[in-house]
């Protein structure tokens, strides 16, 4: 069953913090995808990439940055934690021609 | 933003009853795409329709688009209570989807 994994359903980070979340297909997607889901917000992109060490922001990429050194793995990483980075960040990865994301099952990260 | 919007927010329906929601959308499409999200759960395609399609089928879902009006529905009929989760509509604009804030669909037994 393919899928995306990523690596932590529940996490609990300090103000300050530098916080690595991961994401990992066993698809052999190209693209790979960053989004935090807030209440009455939606799904917002805050980075993507479309190949190995590219990356392009999103809508929202202030306070993240991303790393993309292997296919199947796109890391987000909070350079400095702050409370209003407490979210659920899915992680999704699609291939062209084919329809649709593949879904993680998202972190819901806390920030306190 | 291109993100869609959804209609109803909140939608609450008996087992057995039709729930329909719809979606709006702002610039020219490739394609729409339906998700469904469970509780704390990410997203699952559902069902995608082309820009030159204007009604399509899978199982008890049937989605509608109208390119002249920048909208879609999402129909669910029979609807059970496996069914409740939220639903959200993507719409295509090249390799990125821009998703609405979703609707919120309960299935009460």
């Amino acid at each position: 069953d393919v899928k995306v994994t990523q690596s932590s359903r529940y996490l609990v980070k300090r103000t300050g913090e530098k916080v690595f979340l991961e994401c990992v297909q066993d698809m052999d997607h190209e693209n790979m995808f960053w989004y935090r889901q807030d209440p009455g917000l939606g799904l917002r992109l805050i980075y993507f990439s479309y190949d190995v060490k590219m990356k392009e922001k999103g809508d929202i990429p202030e306070g993240y940055s991303v790393s993309r050194e292997k296919k199947e793995r796109f890391s987000l990483i909070l350079e400095s934690a702050s409370t209003n980075q407490t979210s659920m960040y899915l992680c999704a990865s699609s291939s062209p021609g084919r329809p649709g994301y593949t879904f993680g099952s998202g972190t819901r990260l806390t920030v306190v | 933003s291109q993100q869609g919007e959804e209609d109803p927010q909140a939608l609450s329906i008996q087992e057995g009853e039709n729930a329909t929601m719809n979606c709006s959308y702002k610039t020219s499409i490739n394609n729409l795409q339906w998700y469904r999200q469970n509780s704390g759960r990410g997203l699952v395609h559902l069902i995608l329709i082309r820009s030159n399609e204007r009604e399509k089928h899978s199982g008890r879902l049937r989605v509608t688009l109208d390119t002249s009006k920048k909208s879609s529905s999402l129909l669910i009929t029979a609807s059970r209570a496996a069914d409740t989760a939220s639903y959200f509509c993507a719409t295509n604009t090249g390799n990125q989807f821009y998703f609405g804030t979703g609707t919120s669909l309960t299935v009460i037994p």
